[in-house]
């Protein structure tokens, strides 16, 4: 079955650290690759997209996200994380192969510690 | 422009009780989406509306239903609502049918079942 898989449920920081998420998905072919966050007690927003061209896209609030083809991954990542990145981050892709629904990963809880 | 609506945003039900969740959006979107949020399980879509007039099953349909009233509106019935429908459930819209980009999302409703 047709799957996104996000590496870690939990991640704890401290600020200033560095940040890395990963995703991979199963789906071949054409892909449009998302990052979601959710910050406690709102709801998701996008943070950045992938639809073709440069595979290191840049997203809101100093997050970007690089596409690998080969390894069927999209890791996010952040030089230096803040207090306030503290939320749900989670992968998403919308394939061609899978029926053009948007499937997301179950979703990494990073708390940034002050 | 409020973007994506969702009422009633709490709802405490009994087994086997019936409810409608209600979805609205006014971005003029073609593609609407409901979703489930569980924890440690990220989002699964229940059923998706690519264009006014046509539904769709996503991963977990069962014990739901849909109904695409018009282009703006998308609502969700539960006919006979079960503990394990416990969850937060999510809308959102897309501007295309089929290779979708961005979804927007409302603030949820959050569905106990007793």
């Amino acid at each position: 079955a047709q799957s996104v898989s996000q590496h870690n449920h939990h991640v704890i920081l401290s600020e200033a650290a560095s940040l890395e998420l990963g995703c991979n998905y199963s789906y071949g072919g054409t892909v449009n690759l998302f990052w979601y966050v959710q910050y406690p007690g709102q709801h998701l927003q996008l943070l950045l997209k992938y639809f073709s061209g440069d595979p290191l896209v840049k997203g809101i609030k100093g997050f970007e996200a690089e596409f690998i083809k080969s390894k069927f991954s999209f890791n996010l990542r952040k030089p230096s994380v803040q207090w306030s990145d503290t939320a749900e981050y989670f992968c998403a892709v919308n394939a061609k192969a899978g029926g053009f629904k948007t499937i997301f990963g179950a979703g990494t809880r990073l708390f940034v510690k002050a | 422009n409020a973007g994506v609506t969702q009422t009633p945003k709490f709802q405490v039900l009994k087994t086997g009780q019936s409810m409608t969740l209600q979805c609205a959006q006014d971005m003029n979107h073609n593609s609407m989406y409901w979703y489930r949020q569980d924890p440690g399980m990220g989002l699964r879509l229940i059923y998706y509306s690519a264009s006014e007039g046509t539904t769709d099953k996503g991963e977990v349909p069962n014990g739901y239903n849909v109904s695409r009233l018009n282009k703006r509106e998308f609502s969700l019935r539960l006919e006979s609502a079960a503990p394990s429908q416990t969850s937060v459930y999510f809308c959102a819209s897309s501007t295309k049918a089929g290779f979708t980009g961005e979804l927007f999302f409302g603030e949820g409703s959050r569905l106990t079942v007793l």
